[in-house]
């Protein structure tokens, strides 16, 4: 199994400000992804970050609003820029090992 | 593309009542499905899952079969206790990277309040 660790699990932040959301996982992993959960929606795929290469977005998501960084096999973060109360949502990192999907227990942001 | 539908909650029950949460998807190929919960306070985790036509994912006394006939993949469970109350949530498997489990398309999520 893996244990993802996220932080902050949540923040209260000033529109037209970035926050940037850490995931480290307890184990070496090829790919790990991002998702994003507004109220009342189901999870959305943000984008999927592979080490040593950029990351790859859904369309909707663009890299200069979600900046990925995915500097080593345990480790990514993604940001949230320039902040609007639509960005209001959970965000959780997640990773794939042994053919199972795991997930941190999610960034909770409110923008006000 | 790729969609699942889930039933819509809350869903509040009674202890050692059965429950019914239907799920259906449509995807082209043959994707994997998931039963996914959330408890209150953690993150998710894989509840079961099915990875071909007529599987039975089963598990904590949770069963969903993987139909295809019906492009469904219904969550059941005989007699739910308090500790069964969370958010639950079907997926199916992404088509990018060959089903990986990585990559999911997620319901909306169902919360079950199981009261004493």
């Amino acid at each position: 199994s893996a244990v993802i660790s996220q932080k902050p699990s949540r923040d209260i932040c000033q529109r037209g400000t970035s926050l940037t959301i850490q995931c480290q996982v307890d184990s070496q992993v090829t790919m790990m992804f991002w998702y994003r959960q507004q109220p009342g929606q189901s999870l959305t795929l943000i984008a999927t970050a592979n080490q040593g290469s950029e990351a790859t977005y859904e369309s909707g998501f663009v890299i200069d609003k979600f900046p990925i960084s995915r500097p080593n096999l345990t480790f990514s973060t993604l940001t949230v820029s320039n902040m609007s109360p639509e960005d209001s949502s959970i965000y959780l990192c997640s990773v794939e090992l042994g053919a199972e999907a795991f997930f941190g227990q999610g960034t909770r942001l409110t923008v006000v | 593309g790729n969609s699942v539908t889930q039933m819509e909650g809350p869903v509040t029950l009674s202890e050692e009542a059965f429950l019914t949460i239907n799920c259906t998807y449509t995807a082209t190929g043959y994707p994997s499905l998931f039963w996914y919960v959330q408890y209150p306070g953690e993150g998710l985790q894989l509840l079961l899952k099915a990875t071909k036509a007529d599987d039975k994912g089963s598990n904590k006394g949770f069963e969903a079969t993987y139909r295809k006939e019906t492009t469904s993949f219904h969550l059941e469970k005989g007699s739910v206790q308090v500790s069964d109350s969370a958010v639950y949530f079907c997926a199916l498997s992404g088509a990018r990277y060959g089903g990986s489990q990585g990559n999911l398309i997620f319901g909306k999520g169902t919360k079950l309040s199981v009261k004493p």
